[in-house]
């Protein structure tokens, strides 16, 4: 199976300021056919399903405020907000797609410092 | 709008089954597929499988094999997990989320979540 790591585990950021998740995976996700990297970024709120943000890595989602942005390749990606609003506090989770079973990193709890 | 709406919350006892059902509206069920993700309480999310309803083929994560069954009703728009044997460890959220018709896609729409406990 894909193993999906997160760090840090949680970060505390002040409003307006940038907050940045990396995600690791065990196996590379690019997929050489297509270019396309097999990764999603979700942001879960208490009580709340998950929710889409990013999709291939780096594609925001309809309706996901640009102060989200998703980057990077192959087996590292990151997960950055511009400047935090006190609705981004959430835990968020990359998850792999590439191969089953899918698998999801155990999430960062992003809350105001 | 486009969404999946989960059956209630279950409580069963140890070795008993469940089934939960996942109705979708707002779009053509036939072109996409489900995949099923529990949350147990206070940790984080895991998948289960996943379903097209496209044909009906289905991929297990292997812990899942032996006591998962899903099925789509394609009359109703509908998708079902059902799960056998139960444990206590089996106490968690359970969400339906929209995948793509042949899976490997990216997580776009989800369930209200149902939540089974597992106790004696």
């Amino acid at each position: 199976d894909i193993v999906m790591t997160q760090s840090p585990d949680s970060l505390a950021v002040s409003l307006g300021e940038r907050a940045t998740i990396n995600c690791k995976s065990s196996q590379n996700l690019l997929y050489s056919t297509n270019n396309k990297n097999y990764l999603a970024w979700y942001q879960q709120k208490p009580g709340q399903p998950p929710k889409l943000l990013f999709y291939w890595a780096s594609t925001r989602d309809s309706g996901v405020s640009d102060r989200f942005s998703g980057s990077g390749s192959g087996t590292d990606f990151t997960l950055t907000i511009a400047s935090l609003q006190a609705e981004d506090v959430a835990v968020y989770y990359c998850q792999q797609y590439f191969d089953t079973p899918f698998t999801f990193g155990p999430g960062t709890k992003v809350d105001i410092k | 709008q486009v969404q999946l709406v989960q059956s209630g919350p279950e409580v069963k006892k140890p070795g008993a089954s469940v089934r939960v059902s996942c109705k979708a509206s707002g779009y053509t069920f036939t072109t996409y597929g489900i995949s099923w993700v529990r949350q147990a309480p206070g940790q984080g999310l895991e998948w289960l499988g996943w379903i097209s309803a496209y044909n009906g083929n289905t991929n297990f994560a292997q812990k899942f094999q032996d006591r998962v069954t899903m099925t789509t009703d394609t009359s109703t728009n509908t998708a079902y997990l059902e799960m056998g044997s139960l444990r206590s460890d089996d106490t968690a959220v359970y969400y339906c989320a929209r995948d793509g018709r042949f899976g490997f896609e990216a997580l776009d729409i989800w369930g209200q979540g149902t939540m089974l406990t597992v106790s004696s």
